[in-house]
């Protein structure tokens, strides 16, 4: 079954401390995941895409194909930050067809 | 400006009154797809497009139609409303192989 799984619905930290956002996958094919971030009350926009293995914003995430993962990483959260985080995985090799994890909520306090 | 433009943005409706969201997108892109967001769930994909007259369903695509005449157009029609689609839509569109761009979203209420 193609699937995937974000197992924490709310993540809350303080300002400065490492995140790390949490994302599984099953699928037989071979993977192409993303990051989507959500603001509030604002359209969903790509923040990572594992093929290009850039930063952005701090953000990082590797794909662990062994642990069928795609954690998303920042060693130093900012309150900017604070957003609706969704994993999702491409199972049409075209990026056409998208299935979205169920999204987890990051809250950085000051 | 690069888009994907979606109206309404806001809809109270009743039960059993046909609705039509529209989408469409000034990028050129190939795919088109309509997604629900419900709390809980995330987002669930109800029907994308591969290009003009080419479409498929995704996981949730029961009581929704779709039609892709235009390339830049991208429809989502609800012949007969029903309560538990009321829900916050998006429309995305991408090149083949490329991240998909959201537009701003639909909240439909149907009472």
């Amino acid at each position: 079954a193609q699937r995937v799984t974000q197992p924490e619905k709310l993540l809350s930290v303080f300002k400065g401390a490492p995140v790390e956002l949490k994302c599984n996958y099953s699928y037989s094919g071979s993977p192409e995941l993303f990051w989507y971030v959500q603001y509030s009350r604002q359209r969903l926009q790509l923040l990572l895409r594992h093929i290009s293995r850039e930063s952005i914003k701090g953000f990082t995430a590797d794909l662990n194909k062994g642990e069928t993962s795609f954690h998303l990483k920042k060693p130093f959260a900012q309150e900017e930050d604070s957003a609706m985080y969704y994993c999702a995985l491409s199972v049409d090799n075209q990026g056409g067809k998208l299935i979205f994890g169920q999204g987890t909520e990051l809250s950085v306090k000051p | 400006e690069a888009q994907v433009t979606q109206n309404p943005r806001y809809l109270i409706t009743v039960t059993g009154k046909k609705l039509t969201v529209t989408c469409s997108q000034n990028m050129n892109h190939e795919y088109m797809s309509w997604y629900r967001q419900d709390p809980g769930l995330g987002l669930r994909q109800i029907y994308y497009s591969m290009n003009v007259e080419v479409t498929d369903k995704g996981d949730v695509p029961e009581g929704y139609k779709v039609s892709r005449k235009e390339k830049r157009n991208f429809p989502l029609i609800l012949e007969s409303p029903s309560p538990n689609q009321t829900s916050l839509y998006f429309c995305a569109s991408s090149h083949s192989g490329q991240p998909q761009h959201f537009g701003d979203g639909t909240r439909l209420s149907i009472l």
